[in-house]
């Protein structure tokens, strides 16, 4: 079965750029959508078909995906960014099974 | 504003069914699925499946086939999740989750889970 791979923990220092990777198997052939989660919170999602923001995310988040890595940026690192963020695919060919990725916190230093 | 109001806190014995609500507020199901996404203490995101109503699709991940049953009644704009067979390992956090859905019934395609609900606990123990 698929898997999706991502590190268990990513830090960094406020103002720097934030890179989260997602691991699978050719998923540049896939479309990718990413969550961020706050504890306690429903997740949020902050980047759709690989590259896309939807209303109300800032342009500091961006995505792309090729080859077996999708990944996940975070330019000017705030505070407010910290949280677990997820990567999740969907694959027609499983009748249009959806994937999570384990998750990744992200710690702002 | 679209907005999903999901049932309030269940307790149930192993062995028994436990049947969740996501009601719409704001929106209809039209050109949307509603998923359902479960998060055990201190883990990941898991999907369990969702429904289409425009397409009458049903789509399940393979390790709740059979146990889980997703289900709409469009007249109240309500979304239900009955998962059987509760065992301790179902201990979570249920969430409802809207997304659009492109396409037709043979070929369709997402844009995310754009809108979730706040989250409905069930608690499963002897």
């Amino acid at each position: 079965s698929y898997v999706l791979t991502q590190p268990p923990s990513v830090s960094v220092a406020p103002g720097e750029t934030a890179r989260i990777t997602c691991g699978g198997e050719n998923i540049g052939s896939k479309s990718v959508n990413w969550y961020q989660q706050n504890p306690g919170q429903a997740p949020v999602l902050v980047i759709y078909y690989d590259s896309d923001r939807p209303s109300g995310i800032p342009e500091r988040f961006s995505g792309s995906n090729s080859g077996n890595t999708a990944t996940l940026s975070i330019n000017r690192v705030e505070a407010g960014d910290e949280g677990d963020y997820y990567c999740q695919v969907w694959d027609r060919s499983s009748n249009y099974t959806k994937l999570f990725g384990g998750g990744t916190k992200l710690t702002v230093l | 504003q679209v907005q999903l109001v999901q049932s309030g806190a269940e307790v149930k014995k192993p062995g028994s069914s436990v049947k969740v609500s996501c009601k719409t507020s704001g929106g209809t199901f039209s050109n949307c699925a509603i998923s359902w996404v479960r998060q055990a203490p201190g883990q990941g995101l898991e999907w369990m499946g969702e429904i289409i109503p425009d397409f009458g699709a049903s789509n399940y991940a393979q390790k709740f086939q059979g146990r889980v049953s997703i289900t709409t009644d469009e007249s109240t704009r309500t979304a239900f999740m009955e998962l059987s067979s509760l065992r301790s390992e179902d201990t979570a956090v249920y969430y409802c989750a809207r997304e659009y859905v492109g396409g037709d019934r043979n070929y369709y395609y997402y844009y995310g889970l754009d809108v979730w609900g706040q989250g409905t606990t069930v608690y499963v123990s002897s």
